[in-house]
């Protein structure tokens, strides 16, 4: 089965300091990562993604992540956390199984909280 | 550029009777994706459509829910006779190119079911 998994439920961090939600993921084949990020009541705006082409993709807001073929990870990362990116953050993954690979696959959800 | 819209933002309604939700995606995209959140829980895939065709439903309940995304107008997402575990964040998603080829999805604010 395709799917992602957000190991943590909550990360607190100290604004200033570099941030971290970990992502792992299970898939057959090349996998499509995407990383969106969730106010309260409001829909999910999209971060970042890989596709194909370097490890490092760099997205909105100062986000980073790195595709990590061998540990099959792809973590959320910023050098320097701001209160306002507190919200819920979702990893996802293209489920190329059902449905002509046109769906996507969420995690459960990682609650950031950053600290003054 | 607008984004995706939904409407209406909230809505409540009694065990057996008719919820519609509706979707607008953004300009000159034709691929329309709904997903549900239930409480606690991430975002899981109903269906994907394109302009007057559903490509994948699989993730849509055998009964009581349907999906239309016709030629002219909206996208509607359908509920017949609910109940109370239909209570739910309903999201509604749209992509310029189909997620098989790479393209990210934008998402609405999403529609608040609450059913008494």
């Amino acid at each position: 089965a395709q799917s992602v998994a957000q190991p943590e439920d909550q990360v607190n961090v100290a604004e200033g300091n570099p941030l971290t939600v970990k992502c792992t993921y299970s898939v057959s084949g090349n996998p499509y990562l995407f990383w969106y990020v969730q106010y309260p009541n409001r829909g999910l705006q999209f971060l970042l993604k890989y596709i194909t082409g370097d490890n490092l993709v760099k997205g909105s807001y100062g986000f980073e992540a790195e595709f990590n073929k061998s540990q099959t990870s792809f973590h959320l990362k910023k050098p320097s956390a701001l209160v306002s990116d507190s919200a819920l953050y979702f990893c996802a993954v293209r489920d190329i199984l059902a449905g002509g690979g046109n769906k996507l696959t969420f995690g459960t959800g990682t609650q950031l909280k950053v600290e003054l | 550029n607008a984004g995706v819209m939904q409407n209406p933002r909230h809505l409540v309604r009694r065990r057996g009777q008719e919820a519609r939700l509706r979707c607008s995606p953004m300009k000159g995209h034709s691929h329309v994706y709904w997903y549900r959140q239930l409480p606690e829980e991430g975002l899981k895939f109903m269906v994907y459509l394109q302009k007057e065709n559903i490509i994948d439903e699989s993730g849509m309940p055998k009964e009581r829910f349907s999906a239309e995304f016709p030629k002219e107008g909206p996208s509607i997402l359908r509920i017949q006779q609910v109940v109370r575990g239909d209570s739910a964040a309903y999201f509604c998603a749209s992509s310029p190119r189909p997620l098989a080829g790479g393209s990210e999805q934008y998402f609405g604010p999403g529609t608040r079911l609450t059913v008494t």
